[in-house]
């Protein structure tokens, strides 16, 4: 089984409905992520948390939210789906080191379009 | 985070080595080099990070000049799922996530 799993890992839905993307790991690390990728383009993080209690906006965090359930869990909520938010989806999650953050593990992505 | 110039694509013999180049000429004492490579719209996928010396793992090599003004990712026997785009990243130790640029395009060619 993968470290962080994504679900689904393609969605079709129609403008206005809301949609969830799942992310689980099983990593044990306390920190996780929700990045956007657009063609072209790099990653753009949309949420972040680095435990249960503790939701932080990243810089393009305008219609979405999220939940964190658990420790593993992660959840991206499309409040009400707009075409513009077509796009891959990674969440990740990372642990500190000493000496700084490495090692991000990335799921495989979930690929979004709105129609 | 300190800015990243790459160029935006670059191309490499397979079995050579291939050097990706960065600018990070804003970079602070305390910001690490990361690198990074996104094989196909597959989940970004880490490759080494570095401070001050030179690094190697079972990846890569990251050469960081003297005035850790610019650092050099190199693969030293490229292959054909070498082909990604490779990100480079300067962050502090302990900063709170990551920020992706555009990158590398390198395509490794039979």
């Amino acid at each position: 089984d993968a470290d962080v799993t994504q679900t689904p890992r393609n969605r079709i839905t129609k403008t206005g409905k809301r949609i969830m993307l799942e992310c689980s790991q099983t990593k044990g690390h306390d920190r996780m992520y929700w990045y956007r990728q657009d063609p072209g383009l790099g990653l753009r993080l949309i949420y972040y948390s680095f435990d249960v209690k503790d939701i932080n906006k990243g810089e393009i965090s305008d219609g979405y939210s999220v939940s964190r359930q658990a420790q593993a869990k992660f959840s991206l909520s499309l409040e009400s789906a707009i075409p513009n938010q077509t796009a891959l989806y990674f969440c990740a999650t990372s642990e500190p080191s000493a000496g700084g953050f490495y090692g991000y593990t990335f799921g495989s992505g979930t690929r979004l379009t709105v129609v | 985070d300190a800015k990243t110039t790459q160029p935006p694509s670059m191309d490499c013999a397979e079995g050579r080595a291939a050097n990706l180049p960065c600018n990070h000429s804003t970079i602070s004492g305390n910001e690490y080099v990361y690198w990074y490579r996104q094989i196909h719209s597959q989940g970004p996928q880490y490759i080494i990070h570095g401070l001050k010396n030179n690094e190697t793992n079972e990846m890569a090599s990251l050469i960081i000049t003297e005035d850790r003004k610019s650092s050099t990712l190199i693969l030293p026997h490229a292959t054909l799922r070498d082909t990604a785009v490779y990100y480079c990243i300067a962050t502090q130790g302990g900063s709170e996530k990551l920020v992706f640029g555009k990158g590398t395009k390198l395509t490794v060619n039979p």
